[in-house]
C-alpha cells in the first residue's frame, strides 16, 4: 500500500511569487488536509477537502487555496508569497477519522 | 477553540531514565487524543491515540499515555529512553461530535526530546 506523497521537497520562491505544492493521499483515503508547520511550531490546520469539496478551514487568508482532484490527490496553492509563509506543508490523507501525514514539502520563501 | 498544552519545549533525559513528556487540552467534552513523533526533516508519525474505553493506552515504540479527564491531561511515558527516542513530539487532539471537520487535529507547540549517552 503506497503511503502519502508529497512534492517538491524542498522550495524556494522570492516574495510576491505564487507557489503550487502537491499531495498524493494513501490508496482508497477520501479525505486531505494541508497543514503548515513554521519553525519551532505544532503543525495549524489550513484546509481539508472531502470528495473533492473544501470541507473546513483554518484561520489562513484566502490567497491560500486548494484543490482536490477525483483520485483525491491535493493541491494547495498560495499566492502573493510573503516571507511568513516559509514553513513546512503537510498533507494528511485519511478515510475514518486517523490521518497519515506526507514527509511535507519545505518552503522558503526569500 | 480547541486549545493543548505542551509544558516544556525541551526535555532532556539520560539513555534508559524514564521519559514524561506532559500535555493538557482545554475542551469540557474530552476529545479524541493523539501523540505524533517527528524526526527531523520528516512529516509526523502516530504513536498512539486514545478514542474511547481503557484509559491506558499502548502505542509503538514501548510508548504509553494516559487519559486523565479529571486533569484534562494525555502525559506520554516510557519507562526506558533510547537513543532512537531523540525527536520531536507532539500532542494532538480532535473534538468529538457532528460538525467538526473529519478529524481536524489541534497541535501543541511541541517537546524536543534528548536523550543523552
Amino acid at each position: 500500500e503506497t503511503g502519502v506523497t508529497q512534492s517538491p521537497t524542498h522550495l524556494i520562491k522570492t516574495r510576491g511569487q505564487q507557489v503550487t505544492l502537491r499531495c498524493s493521499s494513501q490508496s482508497g483515503h477520501n479525505t486531505v488536509s494541508w497543514y503548515q508547520q513554521a519553525l519551532g511550531q505544532g503543525p495549524q490546520f489550513i484546509f481539508q477537502y472531502y470528495r473533492e469539496e473544501e470541507n473546513g478551514r483554518g484561520n489562513f487568508p484566502p490567497r491560500f487555496s486548494g484543490l482536490q482532484f477525483p483520485n483525491y490527490s491535493s493541491e494547495l496553492n498560495v499566492n502573493a508569497l510573503e516571507l511568513d509563509d516559509s514553513a513546512l506543508y503537510l498533507c494528511a490523507s485519511s478515510s475514518m477519522g486517523e490521518q497519515y501525514f506526507g514527509p511535507g514539502t519545505r518552503l522558503t520563501v526569500t | 477553540a480547541q486549545s493543548v498544552t505542551q509544558l516544556g519545549s525541551h526535555v532532556s533525559v539520560s539513555e534508559g531514565a524514564l521519559v514524561l513528556l506532559r500535555c493538557n487540552y482545554s475542551s469540557s467534552v474530552p476529545p479524541y487524543l493523539f501523540w505524533y513523533v517527528q524526526y527531523p526533516n520528516q512529516g509526523l508519525q502516530l504513536l498512539l491515540k486514545y478514542t474511547t474505553g481503557a484509559t491506558l493506552v499502548k502505542g509503538i515504540n514501548g510508548f504509553e499515555a494516559e487519559f486523565k479527564k479529571s486533569e484534562t491531561s494525555f502525559h506520554l511515558t516510557k519507562p526506558s529512553a533510547h537513543m532512537s527516542d531523540a525527536a520531536e513530539y507532539f500532542c494532538a487532539v480532535t473534538p468529538r461530535g457532528r460538525g467538526s471537520t473529519l478529524g481536524r487535529l489541534y497541535f501543541g507547540r511541541g517537546t524536543q526530546l534528548t536523550v543523552w549517552p
